[in-house]
């Protein structure tokens, strides 16, 4: 099980957001990603094997974490960035999602 | 790059089966990937149900194994799901993904397609 932190953030342009996420059991930062997603689209991979950036995603963007403890920091939010943000993991031929974060314009 | 369409009745009846297909365009579904499929209820997370490989592997979320069934059509190059005995909980967004050029995360997504389940 993957438990984000916290449901809902309210943070303003140009702010630094951070995003938790918590797995019941350790697992390999290998098989760990982030992803955006915007209403009424598909989810975006923002992030994976832990910490890589996937093509065309801003550095702005970075994650980091091992074990049971992964973060999605965002350095400098800018209006686009508002949206939901899953993470995600695999691990015994098994795809676990989180419930989500939803980051909002404060 | 892959692109991926999702296309099915957007209305099942109540212990009815739920029948999507993936297609699939600019690649082919023997590429060597495994293609799964991701629902999304309204307002929640995403939940995995499960992926296919063209060769006939496959693994399945144990919460919807018992229900959901996906196969790989060589012949379309398209990706079906079906699953069975549905309710109200299996209204969701139904997107089917693939770990296109990355290893166990899904870089490649279809629009989705939302499936309601009511009488």
């Amino acid at each position: 099980v993957l438990t984000q932190s916290p449901g809902t953030l309210s943070l303003s342009p140009g702010e630094r957001a951070t995003l938790s996420c918590r797995a019941s059991q350790s697992v390999s930062s290998n098989y760990f990603a982030w992803y955006q997603q915007k209403p009424g689209q598909a989810p975006r991979l923002l992030i994976y094997g832990g910490s890589i950036r996937a093509t065309g995603i801003p550095d702005r963007f970075s994650a980091s974490g091992s074990g049971t403890d992964f973060t999605l920091t965002i350095s400098r939010l800018e209006p686009e960035d508002f949206a939901v943000y899953h993470c995600q993991q695999y691990g015994r031929s098994l795809y676990t999602f989180g419930q989500g974060t939803k980051l909002e314009i404060k | 790059q892959v692109q991926l369409q999702e296309s099915g009745p957007g209305l099942v009846r109540p212990s009815g089966t739920l029948s999507l297909t993936c297609g699939v365009s600019g690649g082919s579904v023997t590429s060597g990937n495994y293609w799964s499929w991701v629902r999304q209820s309204p307002g929640k997370g995403l939940e995995w149900i499960g992926e296919m490989h063209h060769s006939g592997s496959s693994n399945y979320n144990p919460s919807l194994k018992s229900r959901a069934t996906i196969s790989v059509d060589k012949s379309k190059n398209q990706v079906s799901l079906k699953l069975g005995s549905v309710t109200a909980a299996d209204t969701a967004v139904y997107y089917c993904a693939t770990p296109f050029t990355v290893a166990t995360s899904f870089d490649c997504w279809g629009q989705g397609t939302l499936v309601t389940v009511s009488s």
